[in-house]
């Protein structure tokens, strides 16, 4: 099946810091979707990014499906954004493979 | 909307008991999803129906694990007889008319601890 890699696992921020998050699939993929699952387990989509850019407030995401890989943006990071960052892509039929996620926390 | 309705939310069992988890998608979704989310496995897709027809089941880990979606707005998730290896977190997904897994929005999740 795909393989889904993410980058760096674990990331610790000072509220303010912009950073970048990476995902890697060994496939290519045309249903490349982010989630948030927040510190109580909450699992939130975030985006839906089959190619180029997107934003939404301080998140924003870019898919470069040619090269299979996609980077989330958190800018001006805030506790609230602290969780895991999980990308994932279709594999056969409808189903998604899930990266192991990255574990950002966001210190004040 | 409610969003979609997991229950329970925690549920704590012994080895051998019967579990039995409850989904209720937002209302309209004709897509839902049954995940489970360990340490060690991460999140992985168990079985999937659409307008309640089970579509893919090939994630059930193996026979004890059954899966049905009598209506679209209830589907349960069993586990019979239960193990301790089937410690995990249970999320229920939906998503709407046309959309497979391009928008999928998750349930709370039922945290399952075997004994």
């Amino acid at each position: 099946g795909i393989q889904v890699e993410q980058s760096p696992p674990d990331l610790i921020l000072q509220e303010g810091a912009n950073s970048t998050l990476r995902c890697n699939f060994s496939d290519s993929v045309n249903n490349l979707q982010w989630f948030h699952q927040n510190p109580w387990g909450q699992l939130i989509n975030l985006f839906y990014i089959p190619s180029g850019t997107k934003q939404n407030g301080r998140l924003s995401a870019t898919t470069v499906a040619t090269e299979r890989y996609s980077l989330l943006y958190i800018s001006s990071s805030q506790t609230t954004d602290s969780g895991v960052y999980f990308c994932a892509g279709p594999w056969r039929n409808n189903r998604l493979a899930f990266g192991k996620g990255n574990q950002v926390v966001v210190i004040p | 909307d409610a969003g979609v309705i997991q229950s329970p939310r925690h549920e704590v069992t012994e080895m051998g008991q019967e579990v039995t988890l409850r989904c209720k998608p937002i209302s309209g979704h004709d897509y839902l999803f049954w995940y489970r989310q360990t340490m060690m496995r991460g999140l992985e897709l168990l079985i999937y129906f659409n307008n309640n027809v089970p579509i893919d089941d090939s994630g059930m880990p193996e026979d004890r694990f059954s899966a049905k979606m009598p209506n679209a707005s209830f589907s349960t998730l069993k586990i019979q007889p239960s193990e301790p290896r089937d410690s995990a977190v249970y999320f229920c997904a939906s998503s709407p008319p046309g959309q497979g897994t391009a928008t999928q929005y998750f349930g709370p999740g039922t945290r399952l601890t075997v004994l």
